[in-house]
């Protein structure tokens, strides 16, 4: 166990809707990171926050957005759902923005129908 | 963008066998991180190496910075059924961000 909690665990969910994925960082972790691992792409970069702010952007697609609370926990929007949206969704956290050793959650499944 | 070739793509070994695995890349990383995934589950991180040269253990695993700060190796000793996994590299680059690269996967099966 990471100590990095996802909710919810699966989700199917139909073209054009939109959801909301969730992450709670480890204890004492600042820095927060989404990640996509599809099939075809692999795990790949999404967004990046640190206490609150947005610190790093990968290939986020402008449907989605993301935000980290006060409480560090973060959420990851997702709108105008497609077909290609389906993936493992993971978050991950780390002490600082510059601290590199990434713990990840086990991740939210998203099926889109 | 900067990218990671990883191999091999798969292995297929008998327990108690070692195992090598490397990440190569066109462009320098700064930190170089091994994970392995399980079927469903999220990647959990086996070693972390910050600089060129370093060779870093935990248990029977060894990780090594490569020189020219464009490569990484995975190495597992005496392999065991419960290696089975999929192992990821990532890499870091120039930015003072977390950024991670992933290469694409090992997928290691172990033959008991």
């Amino acid at each position: 166990d990471s100590g990095v909690t996802q909710t919810p665990k699966h989700l199917i969910t139909a073209t054009g809707q939109r959801v909301t994925l969730r992450c709670s960082p480890r204890s004492g972790d600042l820095s927060v990171y989404w990640y996509q691992q599809s099939l075809d792409q692999g795990l790949q970069f999404l967004i990046q926050y640190y206490n609150g702010e947005e610190r790093a952007k990968g290939n986020i697609l402008e449907r989605f957005s993301a935000q980290q609370f006060p409480d560090l926990h973060s959420e990851l929007n997702l709108s105008s759902l497609e077909l290609g949206d389906s993936a493992l969704y993971f978050c991950a956290s780390s002490k600082a923005a510059d601290l590199y050793e990434q713990y990840f959650g086990p991740g939210t499944r998203l099926t889109v129908t | 963008g900067q990218q990671l070739n990883q191999s091999p793509q798969s292995m297929f070994i008998q327990e108690g066998e070692d195992v090598s695995m490397n990440c190569t890349s066109s462009s320098i990383f700064n930190t170089w991180l091994w994970y392995k995934q399980d079927p469903g589950e999220g990647p959990v991180l086996l070693i972390a190496l910050y600089k060129a040269g370093e060779l870093t253990s935990n248990g029977r695993l060894t990780a090594q910075f490569g020189i020219t700060r464009k490569d990484s190796f995975l190495n597992i000793s005496a392999s065991i059924p419960s290696d089975v996994g999929i192992y990821f590299c990532a890499g870091r680059g120039s930015s003072n961000t977390g950024k991670l690269i992933f290469g694409q996967g090992t997928t290691l099966q172990v033959k008991p």
